[in-house]
This record gives C-alpha cells, sequence and structure tokens, in this order.
C-alpha cells in the first residue's frame, strides 16, 4: 500500500459545480498536510496549508482533514475552467520530515 | 519578484548519455530542493541543500546522480549515465529556510526540466 493515494482522475465537471479532491494516507503519523495546484508543464504551487484535524477556508477553497479516517479533501466552489489542473496533496509527520505527496487528480472544469 | 529559474525545459538522450539540469532559485532564499517527478506520479525529492550544505540526500541514486550548490545560490543536477527509467520532470524548488524547521517555509517551485531517455 502506497503512504499516499489519491484517484488519479480525469475529474471532468461543468463550470459552477462544486468540486470534491480526496487523499488517503496509510501512516496515522502525519499531521502537516498540503495542498498544490499543478497546470500542464509548470511546476506546483501551494494552495492550502493545514495542522492536524478540522477545516480551513480561503476563498472559493476549503481543505478538510480527518485523522480518524486518515482522509483528506480540497473542496472547490463555484468551480471555473480557470481550475483546470492537478491537485496534489502532500504530507508530514513533523518537523523533521520532508513532504510525502500524493500522485495528483487531474481536473477538468468545462465551460 | 522573480520565480524559480531552469534550464534547459527540455531535454531528450538516448541512454548511457550524461546530462546535467541548472537551478537558480528566488533571491534570499537559503534552501534548495530537487524533485523527479515521473508521469502520473508526485514529486519525490531527490536532495535538499540548505544553503550550500547537503541536508537530506536519502532518495537520491548516488551511483548516477550528483547534485552541487557552490556558494549557496545556483545549483545544478546530474545524471551520468541515463536510464530509460530516469525519464521524468525534473523541478527546483526554493524556500527561505528549510521546511524542516521549527516553522513552515513555503516551497516555490520553477518549472521543471522534462527529460526523455530514449
Amino acid at each position: 500500500q502506497k503512504e499516499v493515494e489519491q484517484d488519479p482522475g480525469p475529474l471532468s465537471v461543468p463550470e459552477g459545480a462544486i468540486v470534491s479532491l480526496n487523499c488517503t494516507y496509510s501512516n496515522s503519523a502525519f499531521q502537516y498536510f498540503m495542498w498544490y495546484r499543478q497546470y500542464s508543464r509548470k511546476g506546483p504551487e501551494l494552495l492550502m496549508y493545514t495542522y492536524s484535524s478540522g477545516n480551513k477556508e480561503d476563498g472559493r477553497f476549503t481543505a478538510q482533514v480527518d485523522k480518524s479516517s486518515k482522509y483528506i479533501s480540497l473542496f472547490i466552489r463555484d468551480s471555473q475552467p480557470s481550475d483546470s489542473a492537478t491537485y496534489l496533496c502532500a504530507m508530514r509527520y513533523n518537523y523533521g520530515q520532508n513532504f510525502v505527496f500524493g500522485p495528483g487528480t487531474r481536473l477538468s472544469v468545462l465551460p | 519578484e522573480a520565480g524559480v529559474a531552469q534550464s534547459p525545459r527540455y531535454k531528450i538522450i538516448e541512454k548511457r548519455q550524461s546530462v546535467a539540469f541548472w537551478c537558480n532559485p528566488i533571491s534570499g532564499h537559503a534552501t534548495l530542493y530537487w524533485y523527479q517527478q515521473i508521469l502520473g506520479q508526485g514529486p519525490k525529492l531527490l536532495i535538499q541543500f540548505q544553503n550550500n550544505g547537503v541536508v537530506d540526500d536519502s532518495q537520491l541514486p548516488k551511483d548516477r546522480f550528483s547534485a552541487e550548490r557552490l556558494k549557496g545560490v545556483d545549483s545544478t543536477l546530474k545524471i551520468q549515465p541515463a536510464k530509460l527509467e530516469d525519464s521524468a520532470v525534473y523541478l527546483c524548488a526554493s524556500s527561505l529556510g528549510a521546511t524542516t524547521s521549527g516553522r513552515y517555509n513555503e516551497q516555490f517551485f520553477g518549472p521543471g526540466t522534462r527529460l526523455t531517455v530514449l
């Protein structure tokens, strides 16, 4: 079993839809969680950074962490064609570790 | 503010040849990372520098990969000799401080170098 798993997609939704992107992980020691967005032929860019369980909101984006289920989610409200990209989750145990990335989910928002 | 610069953007070589990639981090960023991203996978850390010293190179295949960061600014990553399985995008990232330090420092990624080994 891989440490961090994501459905690779592609996930296609109409413009304006609410998108739910998810990651599952195997190691309950992970405490710090990030979501990155990666456009085609570009490097990843940070969207959200959260610690432990709970929700965090930033504009149209909401990150949720459920440590009991070892499951994290990224919700995108009012999705736009410009949101079409690959979304990577990443996580680590503590300050002494670098982040482990998931394989990414490819999202396509259709106008 | 200028971002992380990488060159070349694309490289095609035959197996057993050598190749080198260059990275110029954001000015003032002490920490520099090289990642390998194979198609359909997330980035995998190869090596992390703090200034010109190596912090973590546990996943670097040292029999064929080498990296240096002279003077604590620019960095080069070399593969010699290349194998088919080295085909990937090589991403460079930088941050003000180490993400392994007591507070998170955001990593900024460059556009990557896409390597194809034939």
